[in-house]
């Protein structure tokens, strides 16, 4: 593989549950973020990892929560979903904290209902 | 907090007609600002990057402009092309530099007629 991918692709999830989404990225990449993009809204941070072991909160981090045990995965996890939280999610990396370009997976688009 | 929009929402021309997507911001304390393009069901890919002291910056059919005073950038496309429908986001960096939490605008998405 090259780059981020991201999995699953789409899950429908019933309101209360948990759900992770996953985010794998190959590029040896040391930050590494997470948004969600709403219609009319761009794009949120939800929380970041400026390197493997710390994380940071973004603008929308209420209801979700990471980890960055490694420097390749950073899994976002809701840990009782609301119809709120319906979105799609898109992992992103930079090879450092603070660099402009950043590398985008192909989204998650979740629906909670 | 930073705002920025993006208007129109959405835009249809026809093939070879030249594009012109605004992009507004409410804090002029920027680092820089990014246009990023994004197609259906994918991520984003980052199409030109203007510091904050730079007016424009160019890359083939694409130019963009900043106005930092005025809280105003502008991304041109000549000739457009069908491949060139996609959804066209721009995003800030603030200051200080070490504030790394880029605002997005909510995209203009663009249909280029053949």
């Amino acid at each position: 593989i090259a780059g981020i991918t991201q999995a699953p692709t789409s899950q429908i999830l019933a309101a209360g549950r948990r759900m992770t989404l996953r985010c794998t990225q190959d590029m040896r990449h040391n930050a590494m973020y997470w948004y969600r993009q709403d219609l009319g809204l761009g794009l949120r941070l939800i929380h970041y990892s400026n390197t493997a072991g710390t994380t940071g909160k973004g603008e929308v981090p209420d209801g979700y929560s990471v980890s960055r045990a490694n420097t390749d995965d950073f899994p976002l996890t809701l840990a009782s979903a609301v119809p709120s939280q319906t979105s799609v999610y898109f992992c992103a990396s930079s090879d450092r904290w603070g660099s402009d370009t950043q590398y985008f997976g192909p989204g998650t688009r979740l629906t909670v209902l | 907090k930073q705002e920025v929009t993006q208007i129109p929402a959405a835009l249809s021309v026809p093939e070879g007609e030249n594009l012109v997507l605004n992009c507004s911001f409410t804090d002029s304390a920027i680092y820089n600002l990014q246009w990023f393009r994004q197609d259906p069901g994918k991520g984003l890919t980052s199409l030109l990057l203007i510091q904050s002291s730079q007016r424009e910056q160019t890359s083939g059919r694409l130019n963009a402009s900043l106005d930092k005073s005025s809280g105003r950038s502008t991304l041109y496309i000549a000739a457009s092309q069908p491949g060139d429908s996609a959804t066209y986001l721009c995003a800030v960096r603030p200051l200080p530099v070490n504030d790394y939490k880029l605002s997005f605008g909510a995209g203009t998405t663009v249909t280029v007629r053949a």
